[in-house]
């Protein structure tokens, strides 16, 4: 079946602009995650959604940044006003569930590269 | 700050060779993950170790975990060009029923031909 799939795979965007990344996780995955990976450097957990629950939105930066979940599907990423530390990759993932101790493996998507000038 | 880090940063090794690296964490885990992530593509679970299980193994992938010494290492036998890749490690750091992964910064393994 399909995988995790994100757009768009690049996004170059000017300093102060709105941006807005899309993720669709794999059917019937009720968690799903939102990454940040600066060039060379590991991932950093941004937000995570888990069926209807409430997300965990610990992870994120600033107050720039927001995420939605429509139901157990696609999921959205906005980060208003961006600035050139915002550059990076979005990586976004999802699983069958959290669960009891995260014990289900993660499916990540090909993540959007976000360049700010 | 980064619950898992990596160790080496960067390995460089011939093909046939053996890899091994290693994961540090600081919090009680429930279980722990590797990722490996090739150059431009996106990040592919390896294998998952249990907190109360102290090997496991996957082809030619040997992960140990100590929970004492809150350390991991994942060996890659027989190493092979298309092994080169980043690894990762991953724990969910925190108490029971939590779910929040964090990654480390990963080792940068390179297979020479």
């Amino acid at each position: 079946g399909a995988g995790v799939s994100q757009s768009p795979s690049n996004k170059v965007t000017e300093k102060g602009k709105d941006v807005e990344l899309r993720c669709d996780p794999i059917s019937g995955h009720t968690a799903l995650y939102w990454y940040r990976q600066r060039l060379g450097q590991g991932l950093e957990f941004l937000i995570y959604f888990q069926g209807n629950s409430a997300p965990d939105k610990s992870g994120l930066p600033s107050d720039r940044f927001s995420a939605e979940r429509t139901g157990e599907s696609v999921s959205t990423l906005t980060i208003q006003r961006t600035q050139q530390e915002d550059s990076a990759v979005y990586l976004c993932a999802s699983s069958l569930s959290a669960g009891s101790g995260g014990r289900y493996e993660q499916y990540f998507g090909p993540g959007t590269r976000l360049t700010v000038t | 700050s980064q619950q898992g880090e990596e160790d080496p940063q960067a390995l460089s090794i011939q093909e046939g060779e053996n890899a091994t690296m290693n994961c540090s964490y600081k919090t009680s885990i429930n279980n722990l993950q590797w990722y490996r992530q090739n150059s431009g593509r996106g990040l592919v679970h390896l294998i998952l170790i249990r907190s109360n299980e102290r090997e496991k193994h996957s082809g030619r992938l040997r992960v140990t975990l100590d929970t004492s010494k809150k350390s991991s290492s994942l060996l890659i036998t027989a190493s092979r060009a298309a092994d080169t890749a980043s690894y990762f490690c991953a724990t969910d750091g925190a108490p029971s029923g939590t779910y929040k992964y964090i990654f480390g910064t990963g080792t940068r393994l390179k297979v020479l031909a």
